[in-house]
């Protein structure tokens, strides 16, 4: 099946520092998301991406769908210490798949102030 | 309304024990999903229901139960658990296919976080 590889594992960064994560696949997706997840809670959509290309952002937040359809990246600026949490890729390839996202493996971001 | 409500937040139930568990949205989305959660994993579909009916069932336990009552209503019944199953167990929702919204990112609850003893 598919699956997403998605980097670093951890980030342990100083507050207004700049963050990156990224996920790749081997398979194309059609959509990516993003989404954090704080402790307790269910994950919250950040991003999400439905044309291969697109630079999209949201705040501190920008994302990018990869060329090949295959890849993105996520970008924080100028973090604060409410951005601590789990940071999810997803993959959502439709069509008779259409409801199953495939997650990433998760980047756990810790900022100290 | 924007939110996907869960209930309960937290269950611990025997081995024995039958419990439900409950998500409601009133965002208008026709499709509602399940899924299990462990501890800084990410989410794993369990069951899809697109319009009231049941598409994908990710090859689960028959003692997980899923139900949708209506078009806010989602239950998950649970009987005879294992300690296994102790997880965080997220409901969400988005739009089906074939409306013309090309809105995939679901809304996801808080979950019920469950333990099993």
């Amino acid at each position: 099946g598919q699956q997403l590889n998605q980097s670093p594992q951890s980030m342990f960064i100083q507050e207004g520092e700049d963050v990156s994560m990224n996920c790749t696949s081997s398979s194309i997706f059609n959509t990516w998301l993003w989404y954090k997840q704080d402790p307790g809670e269910g994950p919250v959509l950040l991003i999400a991406l439905y044309k291969a290309g697109e630079l999209t952002s949201n705040g501190r937040l920008t994302a990018q769908f990869g060329i090949t359809r295959k890849d993105s990246f996520l970008n924080i600026s100028a973090s604060i210490p409410s951005d601590v949490g789990i940071y999810f890729c997803a993959g959502h390839l439709g069509g008779t798949s259409y409801g199953k996202l495939t997650f990433g493996q998760g980047t756990i971001l810790t900022v100290h102030p | 309304d924007t939110e996907v409500t869960q209930t309960p937040k937290h269950l611990v139930m025997g081995m024995t024990n039958k419990k439900s568990l409950k998500c409601e949205q009133h965002m208008g989305h026709r499709a509602m999903y399940w899924y299990k959660q462990k501890a800084k994993k990410p989410p794993e579909l369990m069951f899809v229901y697109s319009y009231e009916k049941l598409s994908i069932n990710e090859s689960v336990p028959s003692r997980f139960s899923p139900e949708c009552p209506n078009s806010s209503l989602l239950n998950l019944h649970l009987h005879a658990l294992q300690p296994e199953d102790s997880a965080l167990y997220l409901c969400a929702s988005s739009h089906p296919p074939g409306t013309g919204k090309a809105n995939y990112g679901y809304t996801f609850g808080s979950g019920t976080r469950l333990t099993v003893v």
